[in-house]
């Protein structure tokens, strides 16, 4: 099986503009995550689709937002951008609806630079 | 809230040597623990995991057992190659909702 590809892998934006990063889940996962990895805050949870809905969500402010297709794949969007989003971000797919168990497979990352 | 803890690094070995990186957790419930791997300019990749206590995850030689009575999940391998070289994150979930709470990551380098 393929496994959890985004796009792009690089981007380069400005302050105050927006931004859309793409996730498409391992075939059959139906449950996609989305973090973001930076030097000083380490990896933290953005968000959580399955089905469409949004299940979970971290703490980041209302310029993030994501969706979820009926094909599970994914996308999140930036909106305002500002030099502090500078960060990879990870997007990680699961196979089932829940349950602590689920192993998250990860995919290689967008590289997202603000300037 | 849960949290996980990580040894600080980089943590520096010479080929063969043991390694031990420490991860100790706070959480509600009962989480099932992760150690994840990251080489240099990819994403994570799991390297094993424990879904609840006295479980042992092993994988590449490494291992970690899931120590419910000292919250703890430590990684170790006997022999470590320049191949481990790499940044290595503890991680757990009790969310049931697909989020993943990480430590702070430990980078090691290990020299031939």
């Amino acid at each position: 099986k393929a496994g959890v590809t985004q796009t792009p892998r690089y981007l380069i934006k400005t302050r105050g503009q927006q931004v859309t990063l793409s996730c498409s889940p391992i075939s059959g996962h139906r449950s996609v995550s989305w973090y973001q990895q930076t030097p000083g805050q380490g990896l933290q949870f953005l968000f959580e689709y399955f089905s469409e809905t949004q299940r979970n969500k971290g703490n980041f402010p209302g310029r993030f937002s994501g969706r979820q297709f009926s094909n599970s794949r994914s996308e999140m969007n930036v909106s305002t951008l500002e030099l502090g989003d500078s960060a990879l971000y990870l997007c990680a797919s699961s196979p089932e609806a829940g349950g602590s168990t689920d192993t998250q497979y990860f995919g290689p990352g967008t590289r997202l630079t603000v300037l | 809230g849960d949290s996980v803890t990580q040894m600080e690094g980089p943590v520096t070995l010479s080929e063969e040597a043991f390694l031990t990186i420490n991860c100790t957790y706070t959480a509600t419930g009962y989480p099932s623990l992760f150690w994840y791997v990251q080489y240099p300019g990819e994403g994570l990749q799991l390297l094993l995991k424990a879904t609840k206590a006295d479980d042992k995850g092993s994988n590449k030689g490494f291992e970690a057992t899931y120590r419910k009575e000292t919250t703890s999940f430590h990684l170790e391998k006997g022999s470590v190659q320049v191949s481990d070289s790499a940044v290595y994150f503890c991680a757990l979930d009790t969310s049931n909702t697909g989020k993943l709470i990480f430590g702070q990551g430990t980078t090691l380098q290990v020299k031939p």
